[in-house]
């Protein structure tokens, strides 16, 4: 398997836009995972998915954020309207859930944003 | 909620030398994990020590884990340049089965050649 495929891996846009960033997790992984890191936070936990149902999206920081899994091999992070404070490392991961190794989770390369 | 707190924050060693990372919890787990990020990278999982083991090893890596103290270390042997990276500990977010895991903040460890 590939692993976790995001993309991009980097984006620049003005405020004010719409960001969309995908990720496609490894194949027959039920668990997929969306993080923000920054220096002055470290790694958030944003939302994570069951079987392509949203679980808990208690880390998503504001309606701007919103999180789909239309199918088990693909998920989208929209921001609309996005805001300099969004510019940040955000990543995706997925593990197959369960006890033990299980819960071990594979995290993509990320996507920097930078929002100008 | 639990979550794993590491220190020290940053580690600076020769090339050569030990590190040691720790980590604490503060809830009971059946399991912890350490990863791996470099610079500009995704985590990558290193190794995992289940609640009724209190070490294991994985080439240079040792991992212990004190369950009546809740806390885990993380000892790199003969450190190389190529260790420089930070290192996170990550514990299920309760014994149930949620997927979901806590992260610690992280040690920053950078191996001086």
């Amino acid at each position: 398997d590939a692993g976790v495929i995001q993309s991009p891996r980097h984006e620049v846009t003005e405020m004010g836009q719409e960001v969309t960033l995908r990720c496609k997790p490894i194949s027959g992984h039920d668990y997929l995972f969306w993080y923000r890191q920054t220096m002055m936070r470290g790694l958030e936990l944003l939302i994570y998915f069951n079987n392509n149902v949203p679980i808990d999206d208690s880390g998503m920081p504001e309606d701007r954020f919103s999180a789909k899994m239309p199918n088990a091999s693909f998920s989208t992070l929209k921001i609309q309207p996005s805001e300099p404070r969004d510019s940040a490392v955000y990543f995706c991961a997925s593990s197959l859930g369960g006890q033990g190794a299980k819960n071990i989770q594979y995290f993509g390369a990320g996507t920097r944003l930078s929002v100008l | 909620s639990q979550q794993g707190e590491e220190d020290p924050q940053a580690l600076s060693i020769q090339e050569g030398e030990n590190a040691t990372m720790n980590c604490s919890y503060k809830t009971s787990i059946n399991n912890l994990q350490w990863y791996r990020q470099n610079s500009g990278r995704g985590l990558v999982h290193l190794i995992l020590i289940r609640s009724n083991e209190r070490e294991k090893h994985s080439g240079r890596l040792r991992v212990t884990l004190d369950t009546s103290k809740k806390s885990s270390s993380l000892l790199i042997t003969a450190s190389r340049a190529a260790d420089t990276a930070s290192y996170f500990c990550a514990t299920p977010e309760r014994s149930g089965n949620t997927g979901k895991l806590i992260f610690g903040q992280g040690t920053t460890l950078q191996v001086k050649p």
